[in-house]
């Protein structure tokens, strides 16, 4: 079983709907990150959050919001999706042995906005 | 305005002979590089990293030298092998750990 899992792995949708990704680990990492992925523009970095009641913004928030329900859930909200917004999501977790630990990713969420 | 850069969106080299992926950055405050391996329909997976107090990590096939004074580090994979065709992405932190920047990626095939 993957250790870090999106839901959905891909998902269409229409302008202006609300939509929720939904990442889960067991890993046992308290850090949790979303990233997008755009042609061209490599990853970027949309929320992230250390623990449960812990939760900041990335390069490009706007448009999004997060949830930090448990150590092992994070969640990606788009309250009223826009086309530009089509990309691929990754979500990914680190561990806390030191500031810098290597992210674990999941197999990302493909959404395209019509 | 990107702070890693990978400036060859692809490589090609034959199987058995050295593969060099390169990257540039801009932000001198960074002091943790990483390089991740991606294929299709997949999540990014850490390959190998370097803190700024080395110049170079070795970790079987693959090392990774840093050159500070460039802000430039590149990833040698020696021998190639066609499973390591993949897109390579570099990434960079600073010390506070909150972030990291990642760059393009570079797609890596390595003919038989």
């Amino acid at each position: 079983d993957a250790d870090v899992t999106q839901t959905p792995r891909n998902r269409i949708t229409k302008t202006g709907k609300r939509i929720m990704l939904e990442c889960s680990q067991t890993k046992g990492h308290d850090r949790m990150y979303w990233y997008r992925q755009d042609p061209g523009l490599g990853l970027r970095l949309i929320y992230y959050s250390f623990d449960v009641k812990d939760i900041n913004k990335g390069e490009i928030s706007d448009g999004y919001s997060v949830s930090r329900q448990a150590q092992a859930k994070f969640s990606l909200s788009l309250e009223s999706a826009i086309p530009n917004q089509t990309a691929l999501y990754f979500c990914a977790t680190s561990g806390t042995g030191g500031l810098n630990q290597p992210q674990h990713f999941g197999d990302g969420t493909r959404l395209s906005i019509l | 305005d990107q702070q890693v850069k990978q400036n060859s969106p692809s490589l090609s080299v034959q199987e058995g002979r050295i593969s060099i992926l390169n990257c540039d950055y801009t932000n001198s405050m960074f002091d943790y590089f990483l390089w991740y391996k991606k294929y299709p329909a997949e999540g990014p997976t850490f390959l190998i990293s370097i803190s700024s107090i080395k110049d170079k990590n070795e970790d079987g096939r693959f090392t990774v030298f840093l050159n500070k004074s460039a802000k430039h580090l590149s990833l040698h994979i020696v021998p190639s092998q066609p499973g390591d065709s993949a897109v390579y992405f570099c990434a960079a932190s600073r010390n506070t750990g909150n972030q990291f920047y990642f760059g393009t990626g570079t797609s890596l095939t390595v003919i038989p």
